[in-house]
């Protein structure tokens, strides 16, 4: 299994400001993945993070909205710049389990956002 | 790319019975089907999965059923409890060296006492 940590769990923003979503998983894996999952909807992959290279974003997603960083095997931010109220979501990261050939996804708890 | 479909979108039954989720996919080239459990305020979950090269998994209440050829899986909750009441998600992936899901609408089970 995998160990996700994120931060902050929830938060309320001012439309137009920016904010930094933490993801700490608690050991080493190549791909770290960032979904989205909007009130009572699903969930939408936003980008794959690689450790040492840029972020692949799925269709509908950019980077200059959606800002990744991955500065090491174990850690992931994901930014969202500019927000508006359509941006209220839940923000998950991701990871696949290792060593278990299952090819399992294990989620972080989360992080709440809502933009007055 | 692949596009998810997931039926009833809501479902209610009685404490026992049976509860049974219908996904339709439609890349032919997926080939890994799991269901994720999201109950309310929690992360999602694995319940359960199934490969390409098996028609049917199960494990303890819980199966999945795949056909190919129709593209599309179901999950069946057997003697269903009011702890199985929560949001199911059904998601299809090519499995091509990472999980690239794509996941269903989701269907909110209540199972009542």
């Amino acid at each position: 299994s995998a160990v996700i940590s994120q931060k902050p769990s929830r938060d309320i923003c001012q439309r137009g400001t920016s904010l930094t979503i933490q993801c700490q998983v608690d050991s080493q894996v190549t791909m770290m993945f960032w979904y989205r999952q909007q009130p009572g909807q699903s969930l939408t992959l936003i980008a794959t993070a690689n450790q040492g290279s840029e972020a692949t974003y799925e269709s509908g997603f950019v980077i200059d909205k959606f800002p990744i960083s991955r500065p090491n095997l174990t850690f992931s931010t994901l930014t969202v710049s500019n927000m508006s109220p359509e941006d209220s979501s839940i923000y998950l990261c991701s990871v696949e389990g290792q060593g278990r050939g299952t090819g399992e996804l294990f989620f972080g708890e989360g992080s709440r956002l809502t933009v007055l | 790319g692949e596009n998810v479909e997931q039926h009833p979108s809501t479902l209610s039954v009685q404490e026992g019975d049976s509860a049974v989720i219908k996904c339709t996919y439609s890349d032919s080239a997926s080939n890994y089907f799991p269901w994720y459990k999201q109950e309310l305020g929690k992360r999602p979950q694995l319940i359960i999965d199934i490969r390409s090269n098996v028609g049917e998994k199960k494990d303890q209440r819980i199966a999945v059923t795949l056909n190919k050829t129709a593209k599309h899986f179901s999950l069946h909750i057997t003697e269903t409890q009011p702890e199985d009441s929560a949001v199911y998600f059904c998601a299809a992936s090519r499995n091509t060296g990472f999980q690239k899901l794509v996941f269903g609408t989701g269907t909110r089970l209540l199972v009542s006492p």
